[in-house]
C-alpha cells in the first residue's frame, strides 16, 4: 500500500548547525508534499510545502527539495535555534486519491543551546 | 477567526462506555479527518470524509465510528469495542483550490484516557 518513510526518527544538533530530515514515498502519483511541525502537546502546523512541478522551495531558514524520479524529498533547516526543537512530519498526497494524505512517522529534533 | 475546534480537551472513558469527541470547523473545508497519535509516534488515520453524508475508513477504523451530517462537523465516537483507546486524537480539515491539494489544518486535539 501507500507508504511514506521518514528518517531519522531522532536528530540532535547544536544551535546554529543545520538539520536535514529525509522522506521517501511509494505512490508515484503523489504530487503534494507538506511538512508539519508539532511542538509538545500542541497541534501540527504547516511550515512549508512543495508541489511536484517544483524541485526546491525556500522560506527563510527552511527549505524543501523534491526528487520525483527517486520519490524522495527532504527538509533542510539552517542556523537552527532552540525554538526549532519539535517533532517534524513529512507527508505525501494526491488530489485524485480523494484528499487522503499519508504521513511519515515523524522526526524528533533537539536543538542544544 | 476561522479554525478547527475540538472538544473536550481531556476525556476519560469508563470500561464499556462509548464516548464522542467533537470537531467543528468554520473554514468551509470539504474534507475532514480524524487521526490517532500515540506517544512518540506519528499520525494514524482513523476515518476521513470528503463530503457531507459520506466517509471512508482509514488505516485503524476498528472500534471507532463517525458521522458527517453537516459540512462543519465531524464527530468521532470511540466505542467499547476499542480496547486500547488511550491516545491523543487530532481532527483536521482541508480543501482543494484550483484543482490542487491544500494543507491540512489541525485542531488542538483531545487527550483520551481510560479510568
Amino acid at each position: 500500500g501507500e507508504n511514506v518513510e521518514q528518517h531519522p526518527s531522532t536528530l540532535s544538533v547544536q544551535e546554529g548547525d543545520s538539520a536535514v530530515i529525509k522522506c521517501t514515498y511509494s505512490d508515484s502519483a503523489s504530487n503534494y508534499f507538506p511538512w508539519y511541525k508539532q511542538e509538545l502537546g500542541k497541534r501540527p502546523q504547516l511550515i512549508i510545502d512543495i508541489r511536484s512541478n517544483v524541485g526546491e522551495k525556500k522560506d527563510q531558514r527552511i527549505a524543501v527539495t523534491l526528487n520525483k524520479t527517486a520519490k524522495h524529498f527532504s527538509l533542510h533547516i539552517t542556523e537552527t535555534q532552540p525554538e526549532d526543537s519539535a517533532v517534524y512530519f513529512c507527508a505525501a498526497s494526491q488530489l485524485a486519491g480523494g484528499f487522503k494524505t499519508i504521513f511519515g512517522a515523524g522526526t524528533r529534533l533537539f536543538v542544544k543551546a | 477567526d476561522g479554525g478547527i475546534t475540538q472538544s473536550p480537551k481531556y476525556l476519560f472513558r469508563k470500561e464499556g462506555q462509548n464516548v464522542t469527541l467533537s470537531c467543528e470547523q468554520n473554514l468551509n473545508h470539504d474534507a475532514m479527518y480524524w487521526y490517532r497519535q500515540d506517544p512518540g509516534q506519528g499520525l494514524r488515520l482513523i476515518y476521513y470524509s470528503q463530503i457531507v453524508n459520506d466517509f471512508q475508513k482509514g488505516d485503524i477504523a476498528e472500534g471507532y465510528s463517525v458521522s458527517r451530517e453537516k459540512k462543519e462537523s465531524f464527530p468521532l465516537t470511540v466505542t467499547s469495542a476499542q480496547k486500547n483507546p488511550t491516545a491523543f486524537y487530532l481532527c483536521a480539515s482541508s480543501t482543494s483550490s484550483g484543482g490542487m491539494d491544500q494543507p491540512q489544518h489541525f485542531g488542538d486535539g483531545t487527550r483520551l484516557s481510560i479510568l
